[in-house]
């Protein structure tokens, strides 16, 4: 079945570049998301790339997929404190499933 | 804000009853989605209807049920309550099913 994989945690100063990497196994996943999760709160939509495209850029954020290796990140440039949070990487892929498979989410530290 | 509402926020019960969570899609949108998020299983993809009628099962115990009425809104059935269906239940919106979904603010069940 499918999976999709994110490291737990990731720690960065404010004013600093993040980037929070996600593997996927399903060849056939045809759309790729980026959501965010603050405390208490649903999942935002950050962005999302189609799979016949290698890199998308919406202002501070910018997604990168290598479709070989399938490995997709999510770079936000001049890291915030308001962008602390879980980030989750989902894939479609369509066909009878329908819904969205997520990673378990990768929670975002802002240093001062 | 998604544009999608889900009532109600909070809902606490006792384990062998039935509760039913109510969700509102974006305007416009026909396919509406059930999401289940614990902290051990992540999120998972429960259901799936569009325009009334249902599309895709994901996970879904047989206790639970859902349905999308003629105006779209759904709501989502959980019978014979247990101690591990304590989650935070999200549903999603999108126009079709090939498009980018859209999550509401989720409704928290506690289960006791």
């Amino acid at each position: 079945g499918e999976d999709v994989e994110q490291s737990l945690f990731l720690s960065v100063r404010e004013g600093d570049s993040s980037v929070i990497n996600c593997t996927y196994t399903d060849s056939s996943s045809t759309y790729l998301y980026w959501y965010k999760q603050e405390p208490g709160a649903g999942l935002q939509l950050l962005t999302y790339i189609f799979s016949n495209m290698d890199m998308k850029q919406d202002q501070r954020l910018t997604v990168l997929l290598n479709k070989k290796d399938k490995h997709l990140s999510l770079r936000i440039a001049d890291t915030q404190t308001g962008d602390s949070a879980i980030y989750f990487c989902a894939e479609y892929s369509g066909g009878g499933a329908d819904g969205l498979t997520f990673g378990k989410g990768t929670h975002l530290i802002i240093q001062p | 804000d998604s544009g999608v509402t889900q009532t109600p926020k909070h809902l606490i019960t006792a384990t062998g009853q039935r509760v039913t969570l109510r969700c509102s899609p974006r305007s416009g949108d026909l396919s509406v989605y059930w999401y289940q998020q614990s902290l051990d299983q992540g999120l998972q993809f429960l259901i799936h209807y569009y325009n009334g009628e249902e599309r895709a099962k994901g996970n879904i115990l047989e206790r639970f049920s859902a349905q999308q009425f003629p105006d779209l809104h759904s709501e989502l059935n959980l019978s014979s309550l247990e101690l591990g269906d304590s989650a935070l239940y999200f549903c999603a919106s999108s126009p079709s099913p090939s498009y980018e979904q859209y999550f509401g603010p989720g409704t928290r069940l506690t289960v006791t």
